[in-house]
């Protein structure tokens, strides 16, 4: 719910500006990885997922970037809107679900 | 529509009490997944099941049950035993056989009075 963005860092972006969020993974055997969003009281939702053997995918509005050489996952959404407004977490997953690791999130303020 | 739901959406628990939580899908999904999620944490793992009558502890599996009779359905129960109850926990389900990660409820904030 709420309390689920305290302590979180945060990310203040005007509205039609792009937004950035990084997320550093923990494991270099991980060949899957998952953005969601979570917005106040509902639970996370699927935004885009990527595989190991790709470096960048896009879907609407958001684009993945997968650096493997450092462990770091990327989301960028285009054209941010008040909508977007949410706490943003990055998964992880090693070759099955029961594995999945969740990052801490990020809360994204969009400013109109 | 299909979907994931957990009910209730609020529940107060006193002290030495057990409560259960309640999860259901109808999108056919083989697996599902039991989290908690603390503020400025991520999400921790606490029972999942990728069968009917079978599943396994997470990380965090002290102080609860779960059981998984039918494949709709994998409730939780939050026991006395768990120390610190007072969290929103999240169900979610998913597939065994692609990578599309998970389909998540909205959530049950837990609070002990």
């Amino acid at each position: 719910g709420e309390s689920v963005g305290l302590h979180l860092p945060t990310l203040s972006v005007q509205e039609g500006d792009n937004s950035i969020i990084n997320c550093a993974y923990s494991n270099s055997a991980s060949d899957y990885f998952i953005w969601y969003k979570q917005e106040s009281g509902k639970g996370p939702q699927f935004i885009i997922d990527i595989r190991s053997n790709m470096d960048k995918r896009q879907g609407q509005r958001v684009t993945v970037l997968l650096n493997k050489t450092v462990k770091h996952l990327s989301l960028q959404i285009a054209a941010t809107q008040p909508g977007d407004s949410a706490v943003y977490f990055c998964a992880e997953n090693i070759g099955g679900y029961q594995k999945v690791t969740f990052g801490t999130g990020t809360k994204l303020q969009v400013i109109p | 529509d299909g979907g994931i739901t957990q009910s209730p959406k609020y529940l107060f628990r006193k002290e030495g009490q057990n409560v259960t939580l309640s999860c259901e899908q109808n999108l056919n999904h083989d697996a599902m997944y039991w989290y908690r999620q603390d503020p400025g944490q991520g999400l921790r793992l606490i029972y999942y099941s990728q069968i009917v009558n079978d599943f396994q502890k997470g990380d965090i599996a002290e102080g609860y049950s779960v059981s998984r009779e039918k494949k709709e359905s994998f409730p939780l129960t939050v026991t006395s035993a768990q120390k610190n109850p007072t969290a929103f926990y999240l169900c979610a389900s998913s597939r065994l056989d692609t990578d599309r990660g998970y389909t998540f409820g909205s959530g049950t904030r837990l609070t002990v009075v």
